[in-house]
């Protein structure tokens, strides 16, 4: 297993285009968390699923911003309508179904809206 | 959100110097960890603390679990150039089902 896979790396959208990022996690691994960090900021916490079920949703997730997991293994997160403001990296995770071990970070999508 | 403060900000120390940070938070938490981020990269693990008073060692790093259950401290000895990064802390309640994160300490070691 190569740890946590993100896609694409970078991406470059004119506002009010709609985006898509993919998150491979490790295979053994059935939660998956959804995390952005702007500059000089720590990661923020937006969603996480347990296999396929979205359990949490953070108040940063706004209506413009919806994630999947279908089948319980990759996850996608999609921002429609895209704004200036969602600019930021955007980092997935994976772990353990308690998680007591921490997470395992991916390397993180850089979204520029321009 | 939780806030939790990392403090300090910054640091530029010389190479061998030993490093001292710290993280507090508003609220107990039963876990806290300790990520290094470099540049364009996802946070790494670095240690993992469940107890409160708890010292973990990860070679020439080493972290506390405060007693209070509202702070967590991370050193560094005789610090090298690959030390360079982002340090963050991470805490989760035993209520709570994810981590919230630290602002940061940016180190910068100088030859």
């Amino acid at each position: 297993d190569t740890g946590v896979s993100q896609d694409p790396r970078h991406k470059i959208t004119k506002r009010g285009q709609n985006v898509t990022f993919r998150c491979d996690p490790i295979s053994e691994h059935n939660r998956l968390y959804w995390y952005r960090q702007t500059l000089g900021q720590g990661p923020e916490f937006l969603t996480y699923f347990q296999n396929e079920a979205q359990l949490e949703k953070s108040r940063l997730l706004s209506d413009r911003f919806s994630a999947e997991r279908p089948k319980g293994s990759f996850s996608t997160l999609e921002i429609q309508r895209t704004e200036q403001g969602d600019s930021a990296m955007y980092l997935c995770a994976s772990s353990t179904p308690t998680g007591n071990d921490g997470y395992t970070f991916g390397s993180g999508t850089r979204l520029t809206v321009v | 959100g939780q806030q939790l403060n990392q403090s300090p900000q910054s640091m530029f120390i010389q190479e061998g110097e030993d490093v001292s940070m710290n993280c507090t938070s508003s609220s107990i938490f039963n876990t806290w960890l300790w990520y290094k981020q470099d540049p364009g990269e996802g946070p790494v693990l670095l240690i993992a603390l469940y107890k409160a008073g708890e010292l973990t060692s990860n070679g020439r790093l080493t972290a506390q679990f405060g007693i209070t259950r509202k702070d967590s401290f991370l050193n560094i000895s005789a610090s090298i150039p690959s030390d360079v990064g982002i340090y963050f802390c991470a805490g989760r309640s035993t209520t709570g089902n994810q981590f919230y994160f630290g602002t940061g300490t940016s180190l910068t070691v100088i030859p």
